[in-house]
């Protein structure tokens, strides 16, 4: 069975300060994807890494692919009361012509201001 | 553009009763995938449906839950008999074709939240 264990679980920090989230798997994934979830909201997507090693930016934010592709990590530079969510990656799998996709367990983040 | 669109956004139904839950994926997307998400957790996958089939359904519990993907119209996440367990928010995402591309990503809809009485 596939899994990817996100962490940590729950963060809750400062404005101003930095954080890193981790997905980690011991599968391989042709891609990774990364959502954001505002209560009562869907997930929105926020990047999509595809080649292992990656490193794509998002104003504050960095998200990087392992070079294996079984593991990703998102950095938060400088955070923001807007960046509280539920932060979520989910990897995808190609397999007899069609994707899977697996969801982390997902991280909570609260920023205070 | 309009995006993933599910209706209705809020549901409730007492025990016994039917659900349905609709999703109108993206123009263009054919490939749709229905997740139930409890409070506090993450999404657990449910089933997978292309244009009139079923592709994956190794999510979904063997009793009372059904899904179509019809060749026209929304796919329908139908719901029977429920219980107070199947209250959850229910999301539904969809892709565009598979075009050999090696990147495919999902876009979801702001999901139905179902409480059962």
């Amino acid at each position: 069975t596939q899994l990817l264990e996100q962490s940590p679980q729950f963060l809750s920090i400062q404005e101003g300060e930095n954080l890193t989230v981790y997905c980690n798997s011991s599968s391989v994934f042709s891609s990774l994807q990364w959502y954001r979830q505002e209560p009562g909201e869907g997930p929105v997507l926020l990047v999509t890494v595809v080649t292992g090693g990656e490193v794509k930016k998002l104003k504050r934010l960095t998200f990087q692919f392992g070079d294996a592709r079984k593991d990703s990590s998102l950095h938060i530079t400088a955070a923001q009361p807007g960046d509280t969510g539920l932060y979520l990656c989910a990897g995808a799998t190609f397999t007899s012509g069609t994707y899977k996709y697996i969801f982390g367990t997902g991280t909570r983040l609260k920023v205070l201001a | 553009n309009a995006g993933v669109m599910q209706n209705p956004r809020h549901l409730v139904r007492r025990r016994g009763q039917e659900a349905r839950l609709r999703c109108s994926p993206m123009k263009g997307h054919s490939h749709v995938y229905w997740y139930r998400q409890l409070p506090e957790e993450g999404l657990k996958f449910m089933v997978y449906l292309q244009k009139e089939n079923i592709i994956d359904e190794s999510g979904m519990p063997k009793e009372r839950f059904s899904a179509e993907f019809p060749k026209e119209g929304p796919s329908i996440l139908r719901i029977q008999q429920v219980v107070r367990g199947d209250s959850a928010a229910y999301f539904c995402a969809s892709s565009p074709p598979t075009s050999g591309l090696i990147t495919d990503t999902q876009y979801f809809g702001p999901g139905t939240r179902l409480t059962v009485l």
